[in-house]
């Protein structure tokens, strides 16, 4: 166990719809990243919070968006959901930025 | 930006062999190589890191080099198991450059018994 929770851990769902995805970073982690993963695909990162405020972005869509809370608590928002939309989506956390991130167990997403 | 290649995409082998996951990298600003390791339906877990001031790491039967002239590293287990079966991405991150971890591709190894 990482430390790092997420949830749901399974979320179906139908195209056009919205879904929230929340993780919680480890005791102490300042830094939360949100990956996608595709069936048989390598890990696509979408975007970094580092307390409280935007770091880094990768190949997130615009339908997509996060945001992390005070408490450090983050949530990555999927609107207008897509059939290419279903995937595994992790969160991580580090301590500081860039150091060694630590991955929750993940939402796997069905969009019907 | 960082760009980093993985291969072989896969590979098999008998239980009790060696196995060597290879990496390269594009940007020599490269300071940080994480390993994971990820099971099938599972989260990635971290099992072995090298930072580029050091050569080779070993832990146990797993080791990792790197070669900054060259810029590659990779991964080596020796006497595979069977559990040792799962998919294995390397990544590369500039400490104190850009914020983001750069992940290969990703090797499927499948360990025979």
């Amino acid at each position: 166990d990482s430390g790092v929770t997420q949830t749901p851990k399974h979320l179906i769902t139908a195209t056009g719809q919205r879904v929230t995805l929340r993780c919680s970073p480890r005791s102490g982690d300042l830094s939360v990243y949100w990956y996608q993963q595709s069936l048989d695909q390598g890990l696509q990162f979408l975007i970094q919070y580092y307390n409280g405020e935007e770091r880094a972005k990768g190949n997130i869509l615009e339908r997509f968006s996060a945001q992390q809370f005070p408490d450090l608590h983050s949530e990555l928002n999927l609107s207008s959901l897509e059939l290419g939309d279903s995937a595994l989506y992790f969160c991580a956390s580090s301590t500081h930025r860039q150091e060694t991130q630590y991955f929750g167990p993940g939402t796997r997403l069905l969009v019907l | 930006g960082e760009n980093v290649e993985q291969h072989p995409s896969t590979l098999s082998v008998q239980e009790g062999d060696s196995a060597v996951i290879k990496c390269t990298y594009s940007d020599s600003a490269s300071n940080y190589f994480p390993w994971y390791k990820q099971e099938l339906g599972k989260r990635p877990q971290l099992i072995i890191d090298i930072r580029s001031n050091v050569g080779e790491k070993k832990d146990q039967r797993i080791a990792v080099t790197l070669n900054k002239t060259a810029k590659h590293f990779s991964l080596h287990i020796t006497e595979t198991q069977p559990e040792d079966s799962a998919v294995y991405f390397c990544a590369a991150i500039t400490q104190g450059g850009s914020e983001k971890l750069v992940f290969g591709k990703g090797m499927k190894l499948t360990v025979n018994p």
